[in-house]
């Protein structure tokens, strides 16, 4: 079976410009989270989306925003991009919203200059 | 005061040691704990999950003290392949399933 899928795996971008991160879930997972990791540090909560609604955000600017579509993939959206965006970028899957565990896919690598 | 807080390490061990890691939380209405595995420049891996009344898989062993906001995973008998950043995650409260990390603690196993 596949696991979460993250396209793409390395990006970079400059300072002001906007970037879009796609995560495919596990089929039959129905709820995508986003984290950021910076290096060093664990992996900070971005959303929660389940069912294609908001179920959670963590604190970010509202320059992040998301969506999940019909067949439960999901955008991340990053725009005005700061130098201090350039982390790592993880895509969660679980069955359900909460007390499930979570999958991680690969993650984007994004590169801000 | 960080809601997960882990001694990043690293831990340099023999193979063959045994080696024990810490993690406090600070949400004392926290009801999910787990242990995950991050390998250089990939994805995090969930390792297992604490349970109150202590769990073992093969050479690791996870518990949670709920008195004092404390859970400890121990490695046995470590391996190289054991060599990765172990991170430490509490469910948070509330309608959601956001995971909170600790920083990791990096353990490294040498022959």
């Amino acid at each position: 079976d596949a696991g979460v899928t993250q396209s793409p795996t390395h990006l970079i971008k400059t300072r002001g410009q906007h970037v879009t991160l796609r995560c495919s879930p596990i089929s039959g997972h129905k709820s995508v989270s986003w984290y950021q990791q910076v290096l060093g540090q664990g992996p900070q909560f971005i959303f929660q989306y389940y069912e294609k609604e908001e179920r959670g955000r963590g604190n970010f600017p509202d320059r992040f925003s998301a969506r999940q579509f019909p067949n439960y993939s999901s955008e991340l959206n990053v725009n005005a991009l700061l130098l201090g965006d350039s982390a790592l970028y993880l895509c969660a899957s679980s069955l359900g919203q909460i007390q499930e565990t979570q999958y991680f896919g690969p993650g984007t690598r994004l590169l801000v200059l | 005061r960080k809601e997960v807080e882990q001694d990043p390490g690293p831990f340099n061990v023999p193979e063959g040691a045994t080696v024990a890691f810490n993690c406090t939380y600070s949400n004392s209405a926290s009801q999910s704990f787990f242990w995950y595995r991050q390998d250089c420049r990939k994805e995090p891996k969930l390792l297992m999950s604490v349970y109150s009344s202590g769990n073992e898989d093969g050479r690791f062993t996870a518990q949670l003290n709920r008195a004092s906001q404390y859970i400890s995973l121990l490695i046995r008998d470590s391996k190289l392949s054991d060599s990765a950043t172990y991170l430490c995650v509490v469910v948070g409260s509330g309608n959601t399933g956001k995971l909170i990390f600790g920083q990791g603690t990096t353990l490294q196993v040498k022959p």
